[in-house]
């Protein structure tokens, strides 16, 4: 079964990290780029940025340069999402999303989807 | 940044009526790299439309997409129970951004 399967939800501290993990199983991990979306609570999609699972290249929307890091482990076809120094507007539900290009390039648009970590920022 | 912005907010209709939803972009998409998304509560975005008008894998005829340059539109041509859902445009001419969703709720 083609899925995505991504960690459970967190509870951070302000100034703190969290670290989103996305395991991909029924494809081939590295021949599709994944991408990571946020969606705050009761609002619209927010790109965060790319991963190359196959070189491991990234690239982050600029509202995010300095505090997301995107990393991948091909061994055990997982994508993770790091993002540091978090806010109480952080709040969100952070989704890994699978590019529908193939390894050499991207469509930039998505066709799977994780289910989505909370991640609550609160003191 | 190319902003979305998504018409209406809210879209209240019966089973079996058309439904059409407007994207509107601050400039013009090139391409037309737009795509849309459908949600359902607690649920993952679920890819509807490619490049403005292509049908995803497995969505149904029911939908349709037009548009080009910065007027684009999704159009349900007779809404089923599970269309009942926020809708998102999503463009990707340039860096992706996404409008803040149409809602169609049960009339």
């Amino acid at each position: 079964q083609v899925q995505l399967v991504q960690s459970g939800a967190e509870v951070k501290k302000p100034g703190a990290s969290v670290k989103v993990s996305c395991k991909a199983s029924g494809y081939t991990f590295t021949d599709y780029y994944m991408h990571w979306v946020r969606q705050a609570p009761g609002q619209g999609l927010e790109w965060m940025g790319w991963i190359n699972p196959n070189t491991g290249g990234a690239n982050y929307a600029r509202k995010f340069q300095g505090r997301v890091t995107m990393t991948r482990a091909t061994s055990i076809s997982t994508a993770y999402m790091e993002l540091s120094r978090l806010r109480s507007d952080d709040t969100a539900v952070y989704y890994c999303a699978r590019d529908t290009g193939g390894r050499e390039a991207m469509n930039w648009y998505f066709d799977l989807w994780g289910r989505g970590t909370l991640v609550t920022v609160s003191s | 940044e190319i902003v979305l912005t998504q018409s209406p907010g809210t879209l209240s209709l019966s089973p079996g009526e058309r439904a059409t939803l407007s994207c509107r972009a601050s400039q013009s998409v090139s391409s037309s790299y737009l795509a849309w998304y459908q949600q359902k509560p607690g649920q993952a975005p679920r890819l509807l439309m490619y490049g403005a008008s292509s049908r995803a894998t497995g969505i149904p005829d029911r939908f349709s997409g037009s548009g080009s340059g910065t007027d684009f539109t999704l159009t349900i041509s007779r809404l089923e129970p599970e269309d009942f859902a926020v809708y998102y445009c999503q463009q990707y001419g340039s860096s992706p951004t996404f409008g803040q969703g149409t809602k169609v709720e049960i009339k």
